[in-house]
């Protein structure tokens, strides 16, 4: 069954230093997310793509945030200057033709900033 | 900005006993309501995309209702089995934009 895969698995950065999460959507669908998850705390929404632009975006996603999908397949998700509050499980899921359906999530990448 | 409960936090039952669990969520400017399981160290895994009010789905022993008005779904296991042990999320999304809103998950311990 498709799946879709995230990397690294778990990513350990400086305050300050910049981080690139990768991920592969499922290779037909349409919609892109990242979701984060603090320790302790509800899974949060960050950012949803479609058609190679961000089509909406919570109160998390500030300036230190940024998406790409820079060749058709990858789906990155980069944090410019990372904080300690930025320490999270980071999970990219997909959907094949809208929200309305079920998300597919990778199994996350653990980031934790030091 | 929508706030989703769900109850209870966590619950241990025997294998082979039903159980079921609630999600409530603001009725108004509802559009849909995502069911989700998550295995400690897997991905969350969708299991029911419900959106009508009075929707009943099912998947092999686990089923949830729908009730839009009132603004609660309810996810039942029947016959529960060691394997159902995860975390079991809903989430919400409001009429117009994607932003899914999670609860904060009921995290489901089935005994042998």
């Amino acid at each position: 069954e498709p799946e879709v895969t995230q990397t690294p698995s778990h990513q350990v950065t400086q305050m300050g230093q910049e981080v690139i999460l990768r991920c592969v959507p499922i290779s037909n669908h349409l919609y892109f997310y990242w979701y984060r998850q603090i320790l302790g705390q509800k899974v949060e929404f960050l950012v949803s793509f479609y058609n190679n632009e961000i089509s909406e975006k919570s109160e998390i996603f500030d300036d230190q945030f940024s998406v790409e999908r820079p060749d058709g397949s990858n789906f990155t998700l980069k944090i410019r200057s990372t904080k300690l509050e930025d320490s999270a499980m980071y999970f990219c899921a997909s959907s094949e033709f809208s929200i309305n359906e079920k998300l597919f999530f990778g199994s996350g990448t653990q980031l934790s900033v030091l | 900005i929508l706030n989703v409960e769900q109850s209870p936090q966590s619950l241990h039952v025997q294998e082979g006993d039903s159980t079921n669990f609630t999600c409530s969520f603001p009725s108004s400017n509802f559009y849909a309501l995502h069911w989700y399981r998550w295995e400690t160290a897997k991905s969350p895994e969708a299991l029911f995309v419900m959106t009508l009010n009075g929707d009943e789905k099912k998947k092999g022993r686990i089923s949830a209702t729908l009730n839009t008005k009132e603004g609660y779904s309810y996810l039942y296991i029947k016959g529960s089995q060691p394997e159902d042990s995860a975390t079991y999320l809903c989430a919400s999304l409001p009429n117009a934009g994607n932003m899914l809103t999670f609860g904060g998950g009921t995290r489901l311990m089935v005994k042998p």
